[in-house]
């Protein structure tokens, strides 16, 4: 079946502007996760929605991060007034239940780049 | 807290020389541990995990992985390196108590290199 997808697959953007990432999670799966890939910080945790819970936001750097997640599947993460310090591979995850122990399946990652 | 550690930052062997990649874990509750690959601009793929079952895991690619709660580690290794085993390899903890969200703590990963 279909694995998790992101897009884009690159982004390029200037400094100050606003950008959308979106994450297509494989069918079924409750839970979706934000991760990012940077050279500096490694793979950090960013954000998590289960279902209908609130989502568990205590991974995201600053408030020009945001996330939602519409109808229980698609998530877009959004952020604000883009910083050179946000240029990093935007990794999307999803699994079954979100519980500890299972499996994440990533998806191919976006990768941005802010001038 | 949790915490994971890789050991090596780069490691280098021959091909068909046996593969080891050390990992030491930090867990306040019993812990689910996780091997993670990535090939040059690709996602990241599950090799294997373990959560509370058999402490030798076997995983995919002829890679395994035992679990030592006494010294808080999670080695992996493969007898015979691949040329395509050539990747970055992420260590990764989870707490496994009920309710836990499941976000993962991600080593700074070991490169592997593999030589002809």
């Amino acid at each position: 079946g279909a694995g998790v997808s992101q897009s884009p697959s690159n982004k390029v953007t200037e400094k100050g502007k606003d950008v959308e990432l979106r994450c297509d999670p494989i069918s079924g799966h409750t839970a979706l996760y934000w991760y990012r890939q940077s050279l500096g910080q490694g793979l950090e945790f960013l954000i998590y929605f289960q279902g209908n819970s609130a989502p568990d936001k205590s991974g995201l750097p600053s408030d020009r991060f945001s996330a939602e997640r519409t109808g229980g599947s698609v998530s877009t993460l959004t952020i604000q007034r883009t910083q050179q310090e946000d240029s990093a591979v935007y990794l999307c995850a999803s699994s079954l239940g979100g519980q500890g122990g299972e499996t994440q399946y990533f998806g191919p990652g976006t990768r941005l780049l802010v001038l | 807290a949790q915490s994971v550690t890789q050991l090596d930052s780069h490691v280098s062997v021959s091909e068909g020389t046996p593969v080891l990649l050390r990992c030491n874990y930090s867990s306040s509750y019993s812990p689910s541990l996780f091997w993670y690959v990535q090939h040059p601009n690709k996602g990241l793929q599950l090799l294997l995990k373990y959560t509370s079952a058999a402490t030798l895991v076997k995983g995919i690619n002829g890679f395994e992985a035992e679990f030592k709660k006494s010294e808080t580690s999670f080695h992996l290794t493969k007898p015979s390196a691949h040329m395509s085993d050539a990747a970055e390899y992420f260590c990764v903890v989870s707490d496994s108590f009920s309710g836990n969200t499941g976000k993962l703590i991600f080593g700074q990963g070991t490169t592997l290199q593999v030589k002809p």
